[in-house]
């Protein structure tokens, strides 16, 4: 079956390390997302990646890096210059970018990051 | 400066009756418009999407409504079931692909 997989679900990371959530799918899409989710803040946008070896930043990407080496694969990094870590982070991916019609996106299950 | 905003974080409702989510956004531009459900600790799942040159769009018990004048629009679920109980985020997206989501609506649906 197609989809989007994150991993690890659960993640923890002690002040000042860095830490890479994984995030690959076998849907054939182009383009993948980074997203971070905060009660009440809903979901904002880190960074995104329409081809590879190619990728944009979204509306907070400080203290966080990407790389999109492969088309099924957009690693996430949370190094240790992003001050609140502690959140929700969701990874989508879809095909439909840049061609007039926007079905949505496939999102994947997310990864739990808490800072201790 | 937030473009896409849902102004209610909750809303309950009872089994049977409506639900009306309501999502607002500022520019213009926007060429499509989105609803995602969202279960704890899960990915969002698309639930039905409208162009922006259309004022409504019908999905079985859901119905996205698009007020361009407003910059408004609003997803009604009738019946509404116990199962949508879950969090629901508007989204607005231009033709790049890129979606803009809205701070979510926690919706429960009482028996």
């Amino acid at each position: 079956d197609g989809g989007i997989t994150q991993s690890p679900k659960y993640l923890f990371r002690k002040e000042g390390q860095n830490v890479t959530l994984s995030c690959e799918q076998n849907l054939n899409h182009d383009a993948m997302y980074w997203y971070r989710q905060d009660p009440g803040q809903g979901l904002r946008l880190i960074y995104y990646s329409q081809i590879v070896n190619d990728f944009q930043k979204g509306d907070i990407a400080e203290g966080y890096s990407v790389s999109r080496e492969k088309k099924e694969s957009f690693p996430l990094t949370v190094t240790s210059a992003q001050k609140n870590p502690t959140a929700f982070y969701l990874c989508a991916s879809t095909t439909d970018h840049g061609q007039g019609r926007v079905d949505g996106y496939t999102f994947g299950s997310g990864t739990r990051l808490t800072v201790v | 400066d937030q473009q896409v905003k849902q102004n209610s974080p909750s809303l309950s409702v009872q089994e049977g009756r409506i639900s009306i989510l309501n999502c607002d956004y500022t520019n213009s531009m926007f060429d499509y418009f989105l609803w995602y459900k969202k279960y704890p600790a899960e990915g969002p799942t698309f639930l039905i999407s409208i162009s922006s040159i259309k004022d409504k769009n019908e999905d079985g018990r859901f119905t996205v409504f698009l007020n361009k004048s407003a910059k408004h629009l609003s997803l009604h679920i009738v019946p509404s079931q116990p199962g949508d109980s879950a969090v629901y985020f508007c989204a607005a997206a231009f033709n790049t692909g890129k979606l803009i989501f809205g701070q979510g609506t926690t919706l429960q649906v009482k028996p």
